[in-house]
């Protein structure tokens, strides 16, 4: 039962545009979501976050939205630059055993064309 | 700058063996995380402790155990590695809130 869904695995976008990558979820007690970044080879670097409380969340290029009543959530990027080129995973957090652990979508591949 | 630690960034095993991957984390973070990481499915937790010698289950603990005994260490034990564990295995650590998590640069095991 995949509780978070990112349903597009791949995404072009050309440089400069705006990448919008989007992820579902269907657990309504989540606390927090989060989108990481992640390189071949590497560990996944946290972006940015929103809480449930909120809907929308910005840093610089990066900017979150929420939509509760969709449960659906979307990074946007403006302007895309090819060094955004990366798989980027949506993540939500829950407590549950006493604790926060984290629930990762699939991820969405996004090429930054030059 | 908090820093994940994962011992190796490459391992092969043999089918069979018992393999240890460890994880060190500086940052005095109550939680410590497991996941591994395989293409069309994401990121699967397998294990997470919320304290010294506490463990909890993830999505697939099966063919998987793991060791708390110090705050900033976390070991996940392949008890009799198979060849569908190969993968690429990610350690986490986070304080409790849920906030953010942060992650090592990953261990690529491959058994054969």
């Amino acid at each position: 039962d995949q509780q978070v869904k990112q349903n597009s695995p791949s995404l072009s976008v050309q440089e400069g545009r705006i990448s919008i990558l989007n992820c579902d979820y269907t657990n309504s007690m989540f606390d927090y979501f989060l989108w990481y970044k992640k390189y071949p080879a590497e560990g996944p670097t946290f972006l940015i976050s929103i809480s449930s409380i909120k809907d929308k969340n910005e840093d610089g290029r990066f900017t979150v939205f929420l939509n509760k009543s969709a449960k659906h959530l979307s990074l946007h990027i403006v302007p895309s630059q090819p060094g955004d080129s990366a798989v980027y995973f949506c993540a939500a957090s829950a407590l549950g055993s006493g604790t926060y652990k984290y629930i990762f979508g699939t991820g969405t591949r996004l090429k930054v064309l030059a | 700058d908090v820093k994940v630690t994962q011992s190796s960034r490459y391992l092969v095993k043999r089918t069979g063996e018992k393999v240890f991957l460890e994880c060190v984390q500086d940052m005095d973070h109550e939680n410590m995380f497991w996941y591994r990481q395989d293409p069309g499915l994401g990121l699967r937790l397998i294990y997470f402790s919320y304290d010294v010698k506490m463990k909890e289950k993830g999505d697939i603990p099966e063919g998987y155990s793991v060791s708390r005994e110090k705050k900033e260490r976390f070991s996940l034990i392949l008890e009799s590695a198979s060849t569908n564990q190969t993968s690429m295995y990610l350690c986490a650590s986070s304080f409790p809130q849920g906030t953010e998590a942060f992650f090592g640069q990953g261990t690529r095991l491959t058994v054969v």
